[in-house]
């Protein structure tokens, strides 16, 4: 498809294990995000990449989450040591070029589900 | 401290009639302000922007007024169509790093 992908869609983790949740951008997109989404609330900014560049991860909640998109498309947003706070839907976004304004295209997230 | 506000959890207005939801920012610099609607198990797709040099931006049924000095801004729906209930997030671009998005409203079109 021509959209951003998000795998899995759903996942379920005990506490204290680790997750990784992938992010297939549009092709061409330069610019990539990662939102974190509580229930009843809107997106809130976790980090972002400019190809392969991690430019700003002011938004990571703790030194648990790491992200990393090695080869300028794919990301990856690892949780280490899962806690039930965690719990929340994990949105990806990408856009064209870094540039205000933009529009980011947002893949469907991944739901994650802590125990 | 929620820099987007979205007062209203939910609305629901009847179908061919108007829907008007509504945001308020607290940062006088953000300059450029969007609204996303979500359909449930889906992400987040653009609707409509406005930049700050503007009051109106139209396409189509949909509408967004900004009022700067009020720091307020509007997305007007007309006619409302059964197919627009979702949830419809307001979010401010924030010096083009990332954005910042309001708590959003649910939005119920009633036939």
């Amino acid at each position: 498809g021509a959209g951003v992908s998000q795998s899995p869609r759903y996942k379920v983790a005990k506490r204290g294990q680790d997750v990784a949740l992938r992010c297939d951008p549009i092709s061409g997109h330069v610019s990539l995000f990662w939102y974190q989404q509580a229930l009843g609330q809107g997106p809130e900014f976790l980090t972002y990449f400019q190809n392969e560049a991690q430019l700003d991860k002011s938004g990571l909640p703790s030194d648990r989450f790491f992200a990393e998109r090695p080869e300028g498309s794919v990301s990856t947003l690892k949780i280490q040591r899962t806690q039930q706070e965690d719990s929340a839907v994990y949105l990806c976004a990408s856009s064209l070029a870094r540039q205000s304004p933009n529009e980011q295209f947002f893949g469907p997230g991944t739901r994650l589900t802590v125990l | 401290d929620q820099q987007v506000k979205q007062n209203s959890p939910s609305l629901s207005v009847q179908e061919g009639r108007i829907s008007i939801l509504n945001c308020d920012y607290t940062n006088s610099m953000f300059d450029y302000f969007l609204w996303y609607k979500k359909y449930p198990a889906e992400g987040p797709t653009f609707l409509i922007s406005i930049s700050s040099i503007k009051d109106k931006n139209e396409d189509g049924r949909f509408t967004v007024f900004l009022n700067k000095s009020a720091k307020h801004l509007s997305l007007h729906i007309v006619p409302s169509q059964p197919g627009d209930s979702a949830v419809y997030f307001c979010a401010a671009d924030n010096y083009g790093q990332n954005f910042v998005f309001g708590p959003g409203t649910r939005l119920s079109v009633l036939p």
